[in-house]
C-alpha cells in the first residue's frame, strides 16, 4: 500500500527555522515527483514545488523560490520542506503528494495527512 | 505565479447538474485536474489531463477545456458532492498553479 507519512505539528516562533517531513513506503520513492502544497487557514491551495528524489532535481513555484528549500533523501525515503527564517505568514497546513503518472500513464493520487505548521510570537 | 479564476461558490439541488470552471489555464496543454477537499482533508483527484477520470470516481464527474478555460461538470449531484473544488493546471516550466476554489453547497 502507497503511504505517504508526514512530520507531527509544529509551533514555532518567528526568525526561527523548521524542516518538515514527508516519508513515502508501499513504491519505489526515488522514482516519482514529490510535490508541496499549502494551504493557508481558511485559503485556498497553492503549488509550492516538487523534486525527483533520485537526483533531488527541484522546481519551484516563482512565488515559493527562495522562502523555502525542497530536499530528499532517498536512501530513507523521505522529501522535506524546510525554512531558514519563519514569518507568521508561513502558518499554514503543508501537504506532501505524489506528483507523477503511474505505468499506465494514470495521474497518481496519493497524499501526506498535512502538517500545521503554526507561527506565532 | 497567479491562481487560475474560478467561481467563489456553486450550489445546486439533488439531482441536477452544476459546471464549475476554470480561467486562466495553459491553452498549449491538456494538463488540467480537478481536487475535491472536505474540510480538514487532503484533496483528492476527480479529473486529470482535463477529462480523464480516475479508477474509482464516479461517472457523474466529467472535465473538458477549451482554450484557456477548463470545466468540471458534476451530474447527479449528491450530498457527499458538497466541499471545496480545486483545479490544477500546468503553467510551464515544470510549475504548477492551482485555481482559487469553489465552495459546492448541495441545496
Amino acid at each position: 500500500e502507497v503511504q505517504l507519512v508526514q512530520s507531527e505539528a509544529e509551533v514555532k516562533k518567528p526568525g526561527e527555522s523548521l524542516k518538515i517531513s514527508c516519508k513515502g513506503s508501499g513504491y519505489s520513492f526515488a522514482s516519482y515527483w514529490i510535490a508541496w502544497v499549502r494551504q493557508m487557514p481558511g485559503k485556498g491551495l497553492e503549488w509550492m514545488g516538487f523534486i525527483y528524489p533520485d537526483h533531488s532535481n527541484t522546481k519551484y513555484s516563482p512565488s515559493f523560490q527562495g522562502q523555502v528549500t525542497i530536499s530528499a533523501d532517498k536512501s530513507i525515503n523521505t522529501a522535506y520542506l524546510q525554512w531558514s527564517i519563519l514569518k507568521a505568514s508561513d502558518t499554514a497546513v503543508y501537504y506532501c503528494a505524489i506528483w507523477d503518472y503511474d505505468s499506465n500513464f494514470d495521474l497518481l493520487d496519493y497524499w501526506g495527512q498535512g502538517t500545521l505548521v503554526t507561527v506565532s510570537s | 505565479q497567479s491562481a487560475l479564476t474560478q467561481p467563489a461558490s456553486v450550489s445546486g439541488s439533488p439531482g441536477q447538474s452544476i459546471t464549475i470552471s476554470c480561467t486562466g489555464t495553459n491553452s498549449e496543454y491538456n494538463l488540467v485536474s480537478w481536487y475535491h477537499q472536505h474540510p480538514g482533508k487532503a484533496p483528492k483527484l476527480m479529473i486529470y489531463e482535463a477529462s480523464k477520470r480516475p479508477s474509482g470516481v464516479s461517472n457523474r464527474f466529467s472535465g473538458s477545456k477549451s482554450g484557456n478555460m477548463a470545466s468540471l461538470t458534476i451530474s447527479g449531484l449528491q450530498a457527499e458532492d458538497e466541499g471545496d473544488y480545486y483545479c490544477c493546471s500546468y503553467a510551464g516550466s515544470n510549475v504548477y498553479v492551482f485555481g482559487t476554489g469553489t465552495t459546492v453547497t448541495v441545496l
